[in-house]
């Protein structure tokens, strides 16, 4: 199986400033990585998928970038509704498997 | 609007079985993949299995982790996706998920439901 590895687990931020999120896979799985939000209440929402591509209706602030093992999301001038957890997945090959988690939480 | 709703969740001893229903509506189900993904409480999601589309005959695809134990399938008159699991253990203690395949496919999750419980203890 593909190991998703995230980092940071934890990162706290202020509304307009920008976060980065890593997500590390085990071997090579090209662009085909997911980014994933997910709030208490809410149902999960799709961000990112092939790397850098939007899913509809993702806000432009969000951005993914990486190819191969390392990849990337941005959120930019952050917005209160950001704030939540959020999970990468590859999905290249089965079994489709997701990062452990970051928990982006208001400073 | 496109809705899935899982139901059918609760406490179920080892060794048991239990059937999970996702009520799908707002879209044509027999176009979309259907996918069951569970999260344990603090920790990842595991993708444990989806159904085709009818273009690819509905066949099913399972995470090794739950094949021979889990198995999926569709009413496509109602609009129903269906998990059935048989042999529980503590370890498939978590909030299970239903959700549709992305439009334009690629093995991603566009639309999820709020989940479900399932505790399986004695």
């Amino acid at each position: 199986d593909v190991q998703m590895t995230q980092s940071p687990s934890n990162l706290a931020a202020s509304p307009g400033e920008s976060v980065s999120i890593n997500c590390k896979a085990s071997k090579s799985i090209s662009n085909y990585l997911a980014w994933y939000q997910q709030k208490p209440g809410k149902a999960n929402k799709l961000l990112i998928y092939s790397g850098s591509t939007l899913q509809s209706g993702t806000p432009s602030r969000f951005s993914g970038s990486g190819s191969g093992t390392d990849f990337t999301l941005t959120i930019r001038n952050l917005e209160p509704e950001d704030f939540g957890l959020y999970y990468c997945q590859q999905h290249h090959e089965f079994p489709l498997t997701f990062g452990s988690g970051t928990k982006l939480e208001i400073k | 609007e496109v809705k899935v709703l899982e139901s059918g969740g609760g406490l179920v001893q080892p060794g048991g079985s239990m059937r999970l229903s996702c009520a799908a509506s707002g879209f044509t189900f027999t176009d979309f993949y259907m996918y069951w993904i569970r999260q344990p409480a603090e920790k990842a999601p595991e993708w444990l299995g989806f159904i085709r589309n009818k273009v690819n005959g509905y066949t099913t695809e399972f995470n090794p982790s739950v094949q021979g134990r889990f198995t999926i399938s569709r009413d496509n008159t109602q609009n129903m996706l269906y998990l059935q699991m048989n042999t529980l253990r503590a370890e498939d203690t978590a909030t299970y998920y239903c959700a549709r395949g992305r439009f334009g496919g690629g093995f991603l999750f566009d639309y999820w439901g709020q989940g479900v419980m399932v505790t399986v203890s004695s």
